[in-house]
């Protein structure tokens, strides 16, 4: 059981916009920054979106990072087959004293 | 370039121990958190440990508090974790991370590609 809460599927079709939330609570997201990460298949994670909805240089502006209170979303305009992968969120827990992910979820390019 | 190489993984027998490493370059090591994060076969990502940038805070979650220890080198610009009385259920791959400030308060920003641990007899 993730402390934040992420679908485990979602999916859509080429140059379609789709939207991956993230929920946590006032110790994690309601505190702190919203990290997301793309995890191509039998790669290691690449970071997506940090502080919330800054994108690192090389990241194409069709990745954007939103956070609401203690949710956060990662919007993918435009898709592209080649994002599909796997996608978390992170930020770190101030009750636990830790980094805490969702559980992931898997994006499907149909 | 940052570059983050981790080594030491490898097959041990359940209640042993390893050391990993995470050589660094390409940025100021002691400038910067630096976490471990581990991913289970099929499964998703499990933080580890943390350690701030002159290495005096650590954290670890409840699952690894005792058997992990988390160090670091800065002046070989190099990250460990001493994982010791190993479980079947340690068994992933383990990735060294830079952390995106000097305190371990937030998310990751370059990873390592990883090493692998297998726990088994």
């Amino acid at each position: 059981q993730s402390v934040l809460t992420q679908p485990p599927s979602a999916s859509g079709t080429p140059g379609q916009r789709v939207t991956i939330s993230c929920s946590g609570s006032s110790s994690n997201i309601g505190s702190n920054y919203v990290y997301w990460y793309q995890q191509l298949p039998g790669t290691a994670p690449k970071l997506l979106i940090y502080r919330d909805n800054q994108r690192p240089s090389g990241v194409p502006d069709r990745f954007s990072g939103s956070k609401s209170g203690t949710s956060a979303s990662l919007a993918i305009s435009g898709l592209r087959s080649e994002d599909e992968a796997d996608y978390y969120c992170a930020a770190w827990d101030d009750s636990l004293s830790g980094q805490v992910f969702g559980g992931g979820t898997k994006l499907t390019v149909l | 370039e940052v570059q983050l190489l981790e080594s030491g993984g490898g097959l041990v027998q359940p209640g042993g121990s390893l050391r990993l490493s995470c050589a660094a370059s390409g940025f100021t090591f002691s400038s910067y958190a630096m976490s471990w994060v581990r991913q289970a076969p099929g499964k998703g990502l499990e933080w580890v440990s943390s350690i701030s940038g002159s290495g005096g805070i650590t954290y670890y979650p409840d699952s690894v508090k005792g058997r992990f220890t988390i160090s670091r080198d800065n002046s070989k610009n190099t990250l460990y974790l001493q994982v010791n009385s190993l479980r079947a259920e340690d068994t992933a791959v383990y990735y060294c991370a830079k952390v995106d400030g000097y305190n371990p308060y937030s998310g990751m920003d370059v990873w390592g590609q990883g090493t692998t641990v297998t726990v088994s007899s």
